[in-house]
């Protein structure tokens, strides 16, 4: 089946620092990739997205690849700040014929970024 | 704009309690979800709706029971609530394959 697999946390970094939290998966097909940030005490919010090979995803200041050669998806950041501390969720969803296609995510990423 | 609210927020149960979660959506969403979150193993999915009136098993449905009562409501019922089922419950909902999941903001449950 389906499965993710993130970087293990916890990640602490300085503010400005470059981040990179690593996600790799498994899939059948061609999946659409996906990277959910959570605050806390908040459910799980998109990110960024990515639909097809080799297609970035953008927002905030982070980005990500869909490299399907290495079957990865990786989150980079160039400067990070205190307000990105949360927890980061890697997800991929199979390209199922119906809306119900499930999304599989990844452990999750826990950041935290010090003044 | 509301999107997908849930209730209660927090609830703690005594082994053998039964009760329902709530969710509604407010998007016109197909598909409705339910995840529980428990530390270091990210979400799961318990049960999830494709469309109306049709419910389906994901990773961890044993202990859970769902009903689509309508296009916006999709609910949880513990039927007797053990200690396992402790945890962060999401509901969320989406509009196509290709569309990302949109979160309502939990539910924290304590069985004791």
């Amino acid at each position: 089946g389906d499965s993710v697999t993130q970087m293990e946390g916890p990640v602490t970094l300085s503010e400005e620092a470059f981040l990179t939290i690593n996600c790799t998966y498994t899939a059948t097909g061609y999946p659409s990739l996906f990277w959910y940030v959570q605050y806390p005490g908040e459910g799980l919010q998109l990110l960024l997205k990515a639909t097809k090979a080799d297609d970035k995803g953008s927002n905030k200041g982070f980005e990500a690849t869909y490299r399907k050669e290495t079957t990865s998806f990786h989150l980079e950041k160039g400067s990070v700040q205190v307000s990105d501390s949360a927890v980061y969720f890697c997800a991929l969803s199979d390209r199922g014929e119906t809306s119900g296609s499930r999304l599989t995510f990844g452990e999750g990423t826990q950041l935290t970024v010090n003044p | 704009n509301a999107g997908v609210t849930q209730n209660p927020k927090f609830q703690v149960l005594k082994t053998g309690q039964s009760m329902t979660l709530q969710c509604a959506q407010d998007m016109n969403h197909n598909s409705m979800y339910w995840y529980r979150q428990d530390p270091g193993m990210g979400l799961r999915l318990i049960y999830y709706s494709a469309s109306e009136g049709t419910t389906d098993k994901g990773e961890v449905p044993n202990g859970y029971n769902v009903s689509r009562l309508n296009k916006r409501e999709f609910s949880l019922r513990l039927e007797s609530a053990a200690p396992s089922q402790t945890s962060v419950y999401f509901c969320a909902s989406r509009g196509g394959v290709y569309s990302p999941l949109h979160f309502g903001n939990g539910t924290r449950l304590t069985v004791t």
